[in-house]
């Protein structure tokens, strides 16, 4: 069966840091997938997408995640966090050609000022 | 644990029909939720309730009902499918604590209405 693994559950970092949160899935075939984020709140909204292409996907708010396809992984990074990034990020993915999302646990991030 | 179990995986309906979507959690979470999922549109809150007997509208919920006798289950109904609801459902349950709500997701349900 698919699953997603996100490892971090809480991250807590000070403001300008950088981050990296880990995504990995089981499923051997093609997948699209996608970042999801949470705001206190707020419900679910997009962050990112990878279909194919370019590894290297960006997204909105100066997120990017990067596809290494050997490691089955979508690792979302940032290089200079903020404040207004506290949030609760979820992984998932989905088989090419299907519907359903199969989602991580979420991972916590906390911006400290 | 199950965690969120969401029936049935995929289900087709004719225009007009009626169908329940049930989602039961074993957490013992009090807030349950309901999305669709649409092409480019990421998920939409239909749905949501913060405990046993209480629920309220989230972003979308026209054509939809549902209701939370149990703190267990949190189905949700279309009276009369249209193929607008044509999309990809999700349960979620969560809980709060003093760092925020963390969020469990079931597996979805896809829907075509034709």
């Amino acid at each position: 069966a698919q699953s997603v693994s996100q490892h971090n559950h809480h991250v807590i970092l000070s403001e300008a840091a950088s981050l990296e949160l880990g995504c990995n899935y089981s499923y051997g075939g093609t997948v699209n997938l996608f970042w999801y984020v949470q705001y206190p709140g707020q419900h679910l909204q997009l962050l990112l997408k990878y279909f194919s292409g370019d590894p290297l996907v960006k997204g909105i708010k100066g997120f990017e995640a990067e596809f290494i396809k050997s490691k089955f992984s979508f690792n979302l990074r940032k290089p200079s966090v903020q404040w207004s990034d506290t949030a609760e990020y979820f992984c998932a993915v989905r088989q090419t050609g299907a519907n359903n999302l199969f989602f991580g646990t979420g991972t916590r991030l906390t911006v400290i000022p | 644990n199950a965690g969120v179990t969401q029936t049935p995986k995929f289900q087709v309906l004719k225009t007009g029909q009626s169908m329940t979507l049930q989602c039961a959690q074993d957490m013992n979470h009090e807030y349950m939720s309901w999305y669709r999922q649409d092409p480019g549109m990421g998920l939409r809150l239909i749905h949501y309730s913060v405990g046993a007997g209480i629920t309220d509208q989230g972003e979308v919920p026209n054509g939809y009902n549902v209701s939370r006798s149990t703190t267990e289950d949190f189905p949700l109904r279309l009276l009369s499918a249209a193929p607008s609801q044509t999309s990809v459902y999700f349960c979620a349950s969560s809980y709060f604590s003093g760092t925020g709500e963390k969020l469990f997701f079931g597996s979805g349900t896809q829907l075509s209405v034709l």
